[in-house]
């Protein structure tokens, strides 16, 4: 039972445009929600996360949407660059979980030129 | 910045064979996790440890065992190799506490077993 999904295995994006990833989980444990980055042949970094009593975070040209009632999470991007071509996984944290997190299976993301 | 460091980046082993990855980490984090990442299925935990001699079993254990002896090493043991443990191998570690603690990642072992 996947308990975060990331419906769009792959998504492409004109340079300068927005991205827009989304996510979504079935667990309402979740207490943290968080999106990494990963490039080939490395390992993931973190991008930015949302605690669930929040609804918006915002980091720059990052920005992370929580609509709890819909249980559903996007990350922004805004304006897409080059080097922001990567997988980004979703993932979330269970409030009961030890400090373990649950990822998503990733969205590869193509920025466009 | 936090450091965690994987003894190798590419490995190829046999079927069979016992194999040892290491993964170190600097930050003095209490916490540290092992996951495979396999294409279309995501990142998933093997094994973690929260305290030195102390494991748990994550979500895909079998055929994996753990050691923690010091904070800083965490290794993850394959005790027979097979054909369907060739995977990109990650490790990762973060502080425990309240408040949440976003875990760091080394670069990866891709392991090769033939």
């Amino acid at each position: 039972d996947q308990q975060v999904k990331q419906n769009s295995p792959s998504l492409s994006v004109q340079e300068g445009r927005i991205s827009i990833l989304n996510c979504d989980y079935t667990n309402s444990m979740f207490d943290y929600f968080l999106w990494y980055k990963k490039y080939p042949a490395e390992g993931p970094t973190f991008l930015i996360s949302i605690s669930s009593i929040k609804d918006k975070n915002e980091d720059g040209r990052f920005t992370v949407f929580l609509n709890k009632s819909a249980k559903h999470l996007s990350l922004h991007i805004v304006p897409s660059q080059p080097g922001d071509s990567a997988v980004y996984f979703c993932a979330a944290r269970n409030v009961y979980g030890d400090d373990k997190i649950i990822f998503g299976k990733g969205t590869r993301l193509h920025i466009l030129p | 910045d936090v450091k965690v460091t994987q003894s190798s980046r590419y490995l190829v082993k046999r079927t069979g064979e016992k194999v040892f990855l290491e993964c170190v980490q600097d930050m003095d984090h209490e916490n540290m996790f092992w996951y495979r990442q396999d294409p279309g299925l995501g990142l998933r935990l093997i094994y973690f440890s929260y305290d030195v001699k102390m494991k748990e079993k994550g979500d895909i254990p079998e055929g994996y065992s753990v050691s923690r002896e010091k904070k800083e090493r965490f290794s993850l043991i394959l005790e027979s190799a097979s054909t369907n443990q060739t995977s990109m191998y990650l490790c990762a570690s973060s502080f425990a506490g309240t408040g949440f603690q976003p875990q760091h990642f080394g670069d990866g072992t891709r392991l090769s077993i033939l």
